[in-house]
């Protein structure tokens, strides 16, 4: 079984402040995507990495895939409250195309 | 464009019931993957659908069975409820072959409780 390790679990930060989030495994990804999911809500699709050191921006999100596609970072800067939300990491196992593997979630809350 | 329609959007079982969750792709998809979500974690992948036959399984027991019909819809059925099952599922499409390098979309989920 491929786990993924997110960290850290719980972050709560003010409006303004930078924040990395981690997601790391043993096992190696043939691709990588993040995902936010608000509550009542399914998960919406950020991004998808696919090439170890492949690093990606959307606004102020800056998302990374390690050399070795067995973890990948999630940097936010200057945080807004509309960041709240739980962020998913989740892998597609090597040799798989029909299932994803996603990590337990950081819990972000941007307090203003 | 409808997107990913799920139902019931909650509901409440005592141990041993039965229940029946129901979705609707997004247009254009044909295959539904059904997911569990626990409070508190990630998403755990039960089984994927495509061409009305199961493709792919994890590492869930045999209360957990699923169909999908000739229009794409799908359904999971949970025999002999245990309170364990009470989790969010949430069922999400795509095309075939693109989980991980394509997007799932995800409904909203139906939230079981069992009492």
């Amino acid at each position: 079984t491929q786990l993924l390790e997110q960290s850290p679990q719980f972050l709560s930060i003010q409006e303004g402040e930078n924040l990395t989030v981690y997601c790391n495994s043993s096992s190696v990804f043939s691709s990588l995507q993040w995902y936010r999911q608000e509550p009542g809500e399914g998960p919406v699709l950020l991004v998808t990495v696919v090439t170890g050191g492949e690093v990606k921006k959307l606004k102020r999100l800056t998302f990374q895939f390690g050399d070795a596609r067995k973890d990948s970072s999630l940097h936010i800067t200057a945080a807004q409250p509309g960041d709240t939300g739980l962020y998913l990491c989740a892998g597609a196992p090597s040799g798989s195309a029909r299932q994803l593997t996603f990590g337990s979630g950081t819990q972000l809350t941007v307090l203003p | 464009d409808a997107g990913v329609t799920q139902s019931p959007t909650h509901l409440i079982k005592t141990r041993g019931q039965q229940v029946t969750l129901r979705c609707s792709p997004k247009s254009g998809h044909d295959t539904v993957s059904w997911y569990q979500q626990a409070l508190g974690q990630g998403p755990q992948f039960i089984f994927q659908y495509y061409e009305e036959e199961e493709r792919q399984r994890g590492n869930f027991p045999d209360r957990f069975s699923g169909h999908q019909f000739p229009n794409y819809s799908s359904e999971l059925n949970v025999n002999a409820l245990l309170l364990g099952d009470s989790a969010l599922y949430l069922c999400a499409s795509s095309l075939p072959n693109t989980v991980g390098t394509g997007e799932l979309f995800f409904g909203e989920g139906s939230r079981l409780t069992v009492l």
